[in-house]
């Protein structure tokens, strides 16, 4: 099982660039999670997404920032026209099918995207 | 929505003491209390987690307890090595349909040799 996978590991982008940060789930998980961390700071939750579907996106600033989970292919977290506070590591996690009280709430984190805005 | 408050921010201990962080939560529905590890520049990992109908878990050197009533949970480590210096996260899981994890600001342990 490989894990929980993130591209790019690292990116940098000039100011008003767009970025995609790419996540593929463990096999067999169906919930694909993003969490957001600035330097020296905590886990912040953005969104929280199901095969095609946003399941909750409360955490996901209102503009520029987006997300989806296709039906094929990996999970993209999408910032657009970045700015100097966007720089921060991005993190995607996974887990089973939802199941309260079961194995399903178990998490497991990607190694991260650390995205630079220069 | 939920809120996870974590104490210390910071802890120090000599090799071979025990290190305990502690964590509160406000929604009383949250069922599944995870603690990750996360060392500098790489991903957290998980440690061990506890779910609400359980009091105490054990894993060698590391336990979690939760209080439900009080909405405490705590982590211990016993014989703290130093390997163990990083920062440690708590986090709570709603039981509702959002099923997603709200983290404390996190301890950085420091274990001296």
């Amino acid at each position: 099982n490989a894990g929980v996978m993130q591209n790019p590991r690292h990116l940098v982008r000039r100011r008003g660039q767009e970025a995609r940060l790419r996540c593929s789930p463990m096999k067999g998980h169906s919930h694909v999670y993003w969490y957001r961390q600035l330097p020296e700071e905590g886990l912040k939750f953005m969104v929280y997404l199901q095969k095609e579907n946003i399941i909750d996106e409360s955490g996901m600033p209102k503009e520029r920032f987006s997300a989806e989970f296709p039906k094929e292919g990996p999970s993209i977290l999408r910032i657009q026209q970045v700015v100097r506070g966007d720089s921060a590591a991005y993190f995607c996690a996974s887990s089973p099918i939802s199941s309260t009280g079961g194995s399903g709430n178990t998490i497991y984190f990607g190694e991260g995207s650390w995205l630079t805005v220069v | 929505g939920e809120n996870v408050e974590q104490h210390p921010s910071t802890l120090s201990v000599q090799e071979g003491d025990s290190a305990v962080i502690k964590c509160t939560y406000s929604d009383s529905a949250s069922n599944y209390f995870p603690w990750y590890k996360q060392e500098l520049g790489k991903r957290p990992q998980l440690i061990i987690d506890i779910r609400s109908n359980v009091g105490e878990k054990k894993d060698q050197r590391i336990a979690v307890t939760l209080n439900k009533t009080a909405k405490h949970f705590s982590l211990h480590i016993t014989e703290t090595q130093p390997e163990d210096s990083a920062v440690y996260f708590c986090a709570a899981m709603g039981g509702g349909a959002t099923n997603k994890l709200i983290f404390g600001t996190g301890t950085l342990l420091a274990v001296q040799p």
